[in-house]
């Protein structure tokens, strides 16, 4: 069970926006610390969406925005494309754990 | 740039050790500022990290997988290892070797993957 929870799976339609949500506790998003952004295509490693604490890293598209409320962090995505469909996962530091911790995924599929 | 190469058996035997390595380029692992992380991935799951090294601090681990975990680096060959004992299947996944600079926390660089079996 991972210690932030996000929806499995989300959904939308070319040009549309979607919202994957993350939600953890007092002890990581809402201790506060950062919250980092992955992207997973099909065999092949998780790669660096946008940190949390930084610009986002040069070639990830303004399209993508992130938010932080309490113990929940929001991806944003709009004008949604075919190349958004992959796997996204949030990732933040947890004191009670002193470690880093994931969420479980969601699956972004692009209708 | 930082480039992570990860090596090591991709079949283990239940109740064994599983060792990895991960060889780095493009900096020194000697750097003040990159950790150095192992993270899994079993098939068709999340990601769980293992645990962290850097040269200059002390080695933290996952506490579910703490007792079982070792981190360690060798410098004259500028990759660091990961160790898992007492294996099951449960421990067969993706492994990840990945990086990422005390200032941020974010992991920038990950190697292509590995992928281990724990299996008679």
């Amino acid at each position: 069970q991972a210690v932030l929870t996000q929806p499995p799976s989300v959904s939308g339609a070319p040009g549309q926006r979607v919202t994957i949500s993350c939600t953890g506790s007092s002890s990581n998003i809402g201790a506060p610390y950062d919250v980092h952004w992955y992207k997973q295509l099909p065999q092949t490693a998780p790669q660096l969406l946008i940190n949390g604490n930084i610009n986002r890293p040069s070639g990830v598209p303004d399209r993508l925005s992130d938010s932080k409320s309490g113990t929940t962090a929001s991806l944003a995505i709009t004008g949604l494309q075919a190349e958004d469909e992959a796997d996204y996962y949030c990732q933040s530091y947890d004191s009670s754990l002193s470690g880093w911790v994931f969420g479980g995924g969601t699956k972004l599929t692009v209708l | 740039q930082v480039q992570l190469q990860e090596s090591g058996p991709g079949l283990v035997k239940p109740s064994q050790t599983l060792s990895l390595s991960c060889a780095v380029s493009g900096v020194s692992i000697t750097s003040t500022t990159y950790f150095w992380s192992w993270i899994r991935q079993p098939a068709g799951k999340g990601l769980e990290w293992i645990g962290r090294l850097h040269t200059r601090e002390s080695t933290n681990y996952n506490p579910s997988l703490k007792s079982r975990v070792t981190i360690s680096v060798d410098t004259s060959r500028n990759h660091f290892t990961l160790d898992l004992t007492s294996v099951t299947a449960a421990d067969t996944a993706l492994y990840y070797c990945a990086a990422y600079p005390g200032a941020t926390g974010s992991f920038d660089y990950w190697g292509q993957g590995i992928l281990v079996t724990v299996s008679s």
